[in-house]
């Protein structure tokens, strides 16, 4: 089982469209949790922490379930804008160094 | 007034060759790291830094050396390059390493084209 695992798709949804995207990861120590962005050749940038509580932040929201190892992100009323790739990351820390781990992203495109 | 910033963008050269990647971050970070981002789109970490002195290793050959002149710089150098290496490599930095809140960011990358 990969470490970070996300659904590639790509996600084609309307503009307006509500749409979701799960990861799962299989460290159970795992200590925190993010979803980046990364748009078409370039770097990748934070969108979001993701915290046990959940957190939102204008459109999107993102959730964590430790029980099931997945975190979650719903993007409401999509823009064209959206369209990008989503990574998950995890920073787990065997031997003692937080090593982030990326999932291959979920691609998501809107359209009008 | 760019954070992270790589030289160069791209590169293009023979198998065989040797190259080197710089990187430079003005955040103040004391944390660095190189990913290399393969043609399916996997962005795995290859080497972290802190404070100049390495952390993160990963499994990557031997003929991958990054050397960390201060905490401001990371650069790469890849000997007897291989196909297998062409990618984009990114470089990244964050506040403290070892702070698993830590937001990394990201250069624009080095696109590596080995023919």
């Amino acid at each position: 089982r990969k470490e970070v695992e996300q659904d590639p798709g790509p996600f084609n949804v309307p503009e307006g469209a509500t749409v979701a995207f799960n990861c799962t990861y299989s460290n159970s120590a795992s200590q925190s949790f993010f979803w980046y962005r990364q748009d078409c050749r370039k770097e990748p940038k934070l969108l979001m922490s993701v915290y046990s509580s959940g957190n939102e932040d204008g459109r999107f929201t993102a959730q964590l379930n430790r029980a099931s190892q997945y975190i979650s992100l719903l993007i409401r009323d999509s823009k064209l804008s959206d369209s990008a790739t989503y990574l998950c990351v995890v920073n787990g820390r065997p031997g003692g160094s937080y090593i982030p781990t990326f999932g291959r992203g979920t691609s998501l495109i809107v359209h009008p | 007034d760019t954070a992270v910033s790589q030289t160069p963008k791209y590169l293009v050269t023979q198998m065989g060759n040797d190259k080197s990647i710089k990187c430079e971050q003005n955040l103040g970070h004391d944390t660095m790291y190189w990913y290399k981002q393969d043609s399916k789109k996997f962005l795995k970490i290859m080497f972290s830094y802190n404070n100049k002195e390495l952390i993160i290793n990963e499994t990557v050959p031997n003929r991958f050396s990054p050397k960390s002149p201060d905490k401001a710089h990371l650069n790469l150098h890849i000997n007897s390059l291989e196909l297998g290496d062409s990618a984009v490599y990114f470089c990244a930095s964050s506040p403290q390493g070892h702070r698993d809140t830590d937001t990394q960011y990201f250069g624009p990358g080095t696109r590596l084209t080995v023919l």
